[in-house]
């Protein structure tokens, strides 16, 4: 099946330091990928949607000078977390879409990655 | 009131018991995705469906438009199934998440 790779899963570090993380769709080409900020015990929040080739569409709250993120082609978006600060330590998802379309682009199968714990000291 | 709600927050089962898990929701949808996240925290996708039923192996999903109600049936439960359970509703183009189901199975 359709496979997503985070990377890193896991990063500590200090604060102010960026960190960067990669989403790539390893088997599949993804026009649209999303990032989820999900905190202990909560749900997945959409922090923001990245389209291959143009400016990602942040939902309301998340600052984009803060969480960058480039979707430069069809099979990789990263976000970076700039100025890293402890109140920005959650665990990140990206998940991607597959670019078939059938229809809709809205009902094709999203693909998560595993995720990346971030903790920033 | 959330959009997605789920039933109920913490499921404990012996192994080999019928699970069932509720979602309700409250806003227009294309289609419901049912999702399993594991300790670890990846995320896999179960289901996505629009209308009636689906089944995969021990799992089945099924859905009432109407209603705006879908359930995650899990037969003979085996401690391999202890994840979150995550009803996910697209509307109309973002997935708007349910809070969860945390499902331990005992052998």
């Amino acid at each position: 099946g359709a496979v997503v790779s985070q990377h890193p899963s896991r990063v500590i570090c200090k604060s102010g330091t960026s960190v960067k993380i990669e989403c790539r769709s390893l088997d599949f080409q993804a026009t649209t990928m999303f990032w989820y900020r999900q905190f202990p015990k909560q749900s997945l929040m959409l922090m923001a949607t990245s389209n291959e080739g143009s400016k990602a569409t942040y939902e309301q709250g998340v600052e984009k000078d803060k969480f960058l993120i480039n979707h430069a082609s069809l099979t990789l978006s990263t976000l970076t977390v700039t100025s890293a600060h402890p109140e920005d330590s959650s665990f990140y998802i990206c998940s991607a879409r597959e670019a078939i379309f059938s229809g809709t682009y809205s009902n094709q199968p999203q693909h998560f990655g595993d995720g990346t714990r971030l903790s920033i000291l | 009131k959330n959009e997605v709600e789920q039933s109920p927050q913490n499921l404990t089962a012996q192994e080999g018991e019928f699970i069932t898990i509720n979602c309700s929701y409250s806003v227009g949808i294309s289609a419901l995705h049912w999702l399993q996240q594991h300790p670890g925290g990846g995320i896999v996708s179960l289901f996505m469906l629009s209308s009636g039923k689906k089944k995969h192996g021990r799992l089945i999903a099924t859905i009432n438009i109407q209603e705006k109600h879908s359930s995650l049936h899990i037969t003979a439960s085996h401690p391999r199934d202890s994840a979150v359970y995550i009803c996910a509703v697209k509307s109309p183009d973002k997935l708007i998440f349910g809070t969860g189901t945390r499902l331990q199975v005992f052998p």
